[in-house]
């Protein structure tokens, strides 16, 4: 399974922008991209997914470069609700076993 | 709600003591899975289902685990002579096989806090 490495945490004021990069140097052919969100006392969420280029829902954008060796995922204009743990994950589509999760990156949005 | 529940939302116990958890999935969907998750950690994968039958399982899982999904509805994951190790949020999770959706979306469940004392 590739492994990702991602900042374990980040700061930002309501209104801004947030990006955050996942590195997965070793991902392989047929592995997607896949960020979860985590609120506190709650379980993980799904947020995106993709495999190559960008993909764009109501929620955020996922950006991800040709040799996709890393990936970004983009939180427009964030508000204190967005405060929570994102995860990166790789594996493939339709696997259909276990998520692996690494730390994610804490992300505390402030006013 | 059509969401995956959890019972109990939190449990306190004395060490050595058996607990007993219980998920409902949502019910369309015919893979459950078990995680456990301590503080400042992502969640770590511990068993799952399609169906009734249990097909992985971590190594995260020893033998004092046992975790069961009768006729393939709602599952239960117990742990027998609790120790303070054990204390974690339990988190289970569904998802439906087989329809070409987004890469194996799981749904989660809040979790049932077990305190070991």
């Amino acid at each position: 399974l590739a492994k990702t490495t991602q900042p374990i945490s980040m700061d930002s004021y309501e209104g801004q922008e947030v990006n955050i990069t996942c590195s997965h140097n070793n991902i392989a052919t047929n592995d997607y991209i896949t960020w979860y969100q985590q609120f506190p006392s709650q379980g993980p969420r799904f947020i995106i997914q993709g495999y190559k280029t960008k993909v764009t829902n109501e929620v955020a954008s996922l950006f991800i470069p040709a040799d996709r060796k890393s990936s970004t995922l983009s939180l427009p204009r964030v508000s204190l609700s967005d405060t929570a743990v994102y995860y990166c994950l790789v594996g493939q589509r339709g696997a259909g076993t276990a998520l692996i999760f690494g730390k994610g990156t804490t992300l505390s949005v402030s006013s | 709600d059509t969401g995956v529940s959890q019972d109990p939302r939190h449990k306190i116990t004395k060490r050595g003591q058996n607990v007993t958890f219980r998920c409902d999935p949502i019910s369309e969907h015919n893979r459950l899975y078990w995680y456990r998750q301590t503080l400042g950690q992502g969640p770590e994968f511990l068993t799952y289902f399609q169906n009734e039958a249990q097909l992985e399982k971590s190594r995260l899982l020893s033998d004092r685990f046992s975790a069961e999904r009768p006729k393939g509805s709602f599952s239960t994951l117990e742990i027998q002579r609790t120790e303070q190790g054990d204390s974690a949020m339990y988190l289970c999770a569904s998802s439906k096989a087989g329809t070409g959706a987004s890469y194996n979306e799981q749904f989660f469940g809040p979790g049932t806090r077990l305190t070991v004392l």
